[in-house]
């Protein structure tokens, strides 16, 4: 019973094109993350959600927009697909407020631009 | 502002050799440190944590790391190397000041183990 899971796994596209990545927990968590790992395995934390209210937001373009329903679920999409967005992109969970709140990740998307 | 340092981007051990990979940070509030392993294609997973209390925290497949807040470092060790402990290792601190939002990862060790 997968804790968080992605879709899809890997994805290979187009530049300029748009895509969306999925991400779901079942873990009851209150917080849902968005990572970045470039091909250095630099892991950079993108976007973090608690409640479904945004509280995290590093610098990144405006061409990413995540986005989540529920507190289970956490979508990215990124508009206008640029080569430097070919990376791991990672969704993780976690409990907020809770000590030594320890992140759960999911397996990764690998996304590919073209 | 918090920071972590991983030292070493690559180490290399002996199978039965002790594993030694190194971490300080850096955080202006008690930090919670973790260590995450990550095997090829997949996701992070935790081998350990430290809050509180004890400093020397035993993990999974054998890791253990201690805190030292003097040295500002949570050294990860394992006593006797396995192949199967091949991954790439992040150090990483958070703090409750937070609520634990922003966790900051270090850049990563890569462990090889030869035979």
């Amino acid at each position: 019973d997968t804790a968080v899971s992605q879709t899809p796994k890997y994805l290979v596209t187009q530049m300029g094109n748009d895509k969306s990545i999925k991400c779901e927990q079942n873990l009851g968590h209150d917080t849902m993350y968005w990572y970045k790992q470039d091909s250095k395995k630099f892991l950079k934390i993108m976007f973090s959600y608690n409640n479904k209210e945004l509280i995290i937001n590093e610098t990144v373009p405006n061409r990413f927009s995540p986005k989540s329903p529920d507190k289970a679920h956490l979508n990215l999409h990124i508009n206008s697909l640029e080569l430097g967005d070919s990376a791991v992109y990672f969704c993780a969970s976690s409990q907020a407020f809770r000590r030594g709140n320890e992140q759960f990740f999911g397996p990764g998307t690998r996304l590919t631009v073209l | 502002a918090q920071s972590v340092t991983q030292l070493g981007s690559h180490v290399s051990v002996s199978e039965g050799a002790l594993v030694l990979l190194r971490c300080n940070y850096s955080s202006s509030v008690p930090p919670y440190l973790f260590w995450y392993v990550q095997y090829p294609n997949q996701g992070l997973q935790l081998l350990l944590k430290y809050t509180t209390g004890a400093t020397l925290v035993k993990g999974i497949n054998g890791f253990e790391a201690e805190f030292k807040k003097s040295e500002t470092s949570f050294h990860l060790t394992k006593p006797s190397a396995h192949m199967s402990d091949a991954a790439e290792y992040f150090c990483a601190v958070s703090d409750l000041k937070t609520g634990g939002f922003k966790t900051i990862f270090g850049a990563g060790t890569r462990l090889f183990v030869k035979a």
